[in-house]
């Protein structure tokens, strides 16, 4: 079974610049997860999903970034402007319910300079 | 709300000895407790959960953890480490659907 996708791995922008994360979700998984993991700190969930409906984005800082998942399979992240404390591992996971094991991707590595 | 507190950010351990990473966690209700490992440049596995039922959980690779509800405490622990253990550990707790990681500790196995 594929696992969860992301991409692009690496992306280095300078500060103000836009840019947009990728995740494909694990076939059938109806919940979908976007966390910032920056250096130093635990994953701190973003945004959440049910199919392709918002189920929590109380964390997500709403004047730059955004997400969406339209047809309720992949996702996209997308941050403008991008400012220097955006630095991190951007996570995406999924799981198939609300309440089931939830599962990583690698993660997409953000630098601002 | 919930937090979790992971007070070793760093634990160094030779090759073959015993591992505790310390846990502690606050909540106002039943919670669910979760340990995920990190390799290099990849996502979070889980390494194992606690639910419900017996407090000593056993996980993947070798690891179990302790559920203590009056030290609020979940401690995961390997009594033999192995050089590919060399990895960073998050604590996380879950309450109402919604998972709150640990500051992580990172284990290195000095061979």
């Amino acid at each position: 079974e594929a696992g969860v996708a992301q991409s692009p791995r690496y992306k280095i922008i300078e500060k103000r610049q836009s840019v947009a994360f990728w995740c494909n979700p694990i076939s059938g998984h109806a919940t979908l997860y976007w966390y910032q993991q920056i250096l130093g700190q635990g994953p701190k969930l973003l945004i959440q999903f049910q199919n392709n409906g918002v189920v929590d984005d109380s964390q997500l800082p709403k004047d730059r970034f955004s997400a969406e998942r339209l047809k309720g399979v992949d996702s996209t992240l997308k941050i403008q402007p991008a400012k220097l404390e955006d630095s991190a591992v951007y996570l995406c996971a999924s799981s198939l319910d609300r309440s089931s094991e939830q599962f990583f991707g690698p993660g997409t590595r953000l630098t601002v300079l | 709300a919930q937090s979790v507190t992971q007070l070793d950010s760093q634990v160094p351990v030779f090759e073959e000895a015993p591992v505790e990473l310390r846990c502690n966690y606050s909540s106002s209700v039943s919670v669910y407790l979760f340990w995920y490992v990190q390799y290099p440049n990849q996502g979070l596995q889980l390494l194992l959960k606690y639910l419900s039922g017996s407090t000593l959980v056993k996980g993947i690779n070798g690891f179990e953890a302790e559920f203590n509800k009056s030290q609020t405490s979940f401690h995961l622990r390997k009594p033999s480490v192995h050089i590919s253990d060399t990895a960073e550990y998050f604590c996380a707790v879950s309450e109402n659907e919604k998972l709150t990681f640990g500051t992580g500790t990172r284990l290195t196995i000095i061979p």
